[in-house]
């Protein structure tokens, strides 16, 4: 099985920071990785796709980037409503997620 | 407008059985497989299993096969996950979620069902 492993696993940051969320795949995944946002009580919420593709109605100021098995999600200047965790996922030979990486305030 | 629709919370004691429902519209139900994904208290996201409601094949992540039942009906556009006898462990918020057509990319949840299995 392919194994996605997050990191950091908690992110401190202040409203205006760029942040960036790291992932990795035990093997290469090519660009099939995407990113979800979760916010507590809340269901996730797909922002990224195939590595760098914005899902329909997502905030600019996210993106994704990488392919094999290096990817990052970047928020540019970080917003109040954006603190949460994040998740991202390998989706397709199988749905495994990461373990999250939690974005909270400074 | 595409929604799905879960039952509400439930306390169970162990060794219960327990169905929860995931009803769903706006779409073509028969053409979108829909999975379930656990997230216990605190933790990550798990991916249970899914099912592709057209003729019912039925997949499980290995750490779940056996564990529950993935079912749907087709004449309610209603999918469910089942279990014959609850452990403590099964104590977390499950997710149904609508697959969107490129491999196991979701991109539609319900809202969750939180299951507390305690004695």
């Amino acid at each position: 099985d392919i194994q996605m492993t997050q990191s950091p696993s908690t992110l401190s940051a202040s409203v205006g920071d760029r942040v960036t969320i790291t992932c990795r795949a035990s093997q290469s995944i090519s660009s099939w990785l995407a990113w979800y946002q979760q916010k507590p009580g809340k269901a996730p919420k797909l922002l990224i796709y195939k590595a760098s593709s914005l899902e329909s109605g997502v905030s600019s100021r996210f993106s994704g980037s990488g392919s094999g098995t290096e990817f990052t999600l970047t928020i540019s200047s970080l917003q109040p409503d954006d603190f949460a965790t994040y998740y991202c996922q390998h989706y397709n030979i199988q749905g495994t997620f990461g373990q999250g990486t939690k974005v909270e305030v400074k | 407008e595409v929604q799905l629709v879960q039952s509400g919370a439930e306390v169970k004691k162990p060794g219960e059985s327990l169905k929860i429902s995931c009803e769903t519209s706006g779409y073509r139900f028969t053409t979108y497989w829909i999975v379930w994904v656990r997230q216990m208290p605190g933790k990550g996201l798990e991916w249970m299993g899914s099912i592709y409601p057209g003729d019912s094949d039925t997949k499980y992540s290995p750490s779940f096969r056996g564990q529950v039942t993935i079912s749907a009906d087709k004449s309610i556009t209603t999918a469910y996950l089942q279990w014959s006898s609850l452990k403590a462990s099964d104590t977390a918020m499950y997710y149904c979620a609508r697959l969107k057509g490129s491999g196991y990319l979701i991109d539609y949840w319900g809202q969750g069902t939180l299951v507390t299995v305690s004695s």
